[in-house]
């Protein structure tokens, strides 16, 4: 079956570093996306990676390890606004995106 | 402003009667798709479009159709809603099924 788990719900603190975890099992790989999703709002791209290593944009880097099934998204410099869910999806053989539950992100001053 | 524009953003409707979720996008998006989200679940997939005059099934297809006319629009119907449709619906387009989807902002529907 697919199945992609990240942990419910993250604290951090303002200016600090957290990285959320991702692990998947799905039928076929074809790329790994990271998504933003503040509440009440829709989600938006982040990141993409399909070969393993890491990928920075700014304050947001991510990592990809295809032979562990691994992810993760490395947050830097927390800042309130990172307040949101994360969310951690996978492009699997039919180019279909497989969606995690999502990571609650919880900044404190 | 270029995006995808979804209507309405909020709806409550009486069980066992018909509803259009509506979809535009002005990218020149090859691919749409539509989700549902339900609180601790994923985004799950109901129908997708990866060109115009295809469609496919997702992973929750039952109780809805979808109709891909253009590459613009990709109505989503609820031909006799039940409470357990209550949810949002987000619409995505990509340019291709391999890049990244962009979001509207999404329609809350409640069934009674």
């Amino acid at each position: 079956g697919q199945n992609i788990d990240q942990p419910t719900e993250m604290t951090a603190t303002e200016g600090a570093i957290v990285q959320i975890n991702c692990t998947y099992q799905t039928s076929g790989f074809n790329g790994l996306f990271w998504y933003q999703q503040h509440a009440g709002e829709a989600p938006t791209f982040l990141s993409y990676n399909v070969l393993d290593g890491l990928e920075e944009k700014g304050r947001f880097s991510s990592f990809l390890s295809r032979s562990k099934g691994y992810s993760y998204l490395l947050l830097k410099e927390l800042q309130m606004k990172d307040s949101a869910s994360y969310l951690c999806a996978t492009l699997d053989s039919n180019y279909q995106l497989i969606w995690g539950a999502g990571t609650k992100l919880i900044i404190k001053p | 402003t270029a995006g995808i524009t979804q209507a309405p953003t909020s709806q409550i409707l009486a069980a066992g009667r018909s509803m259009t979720l509506r979809c535009t996008q002005d990218m020149r998006h090859n691919a749409m798709y539509w989700y549902r989200q339900d609180l601790g679940l994923g985004l799950r997939l109901i129908h997708y479009s990866n060109t115009a005059g295809t469609t496919g099934k997702g992973e929750v297809p039952d109780g809805y159709s979808v109709s891909r006319a253009n590459t613009d629009d990709f109505p989503l119907t609820l031909a006799s809603a039940v409470p357990s449709q209550t949810s949002v619906y987000f619409c995505a387009s990509s340019l291709n099924s391999n890049q990244p989807q962009h979001f509207g902002d999404g329609t809350r529907l409640s069934i009674l």
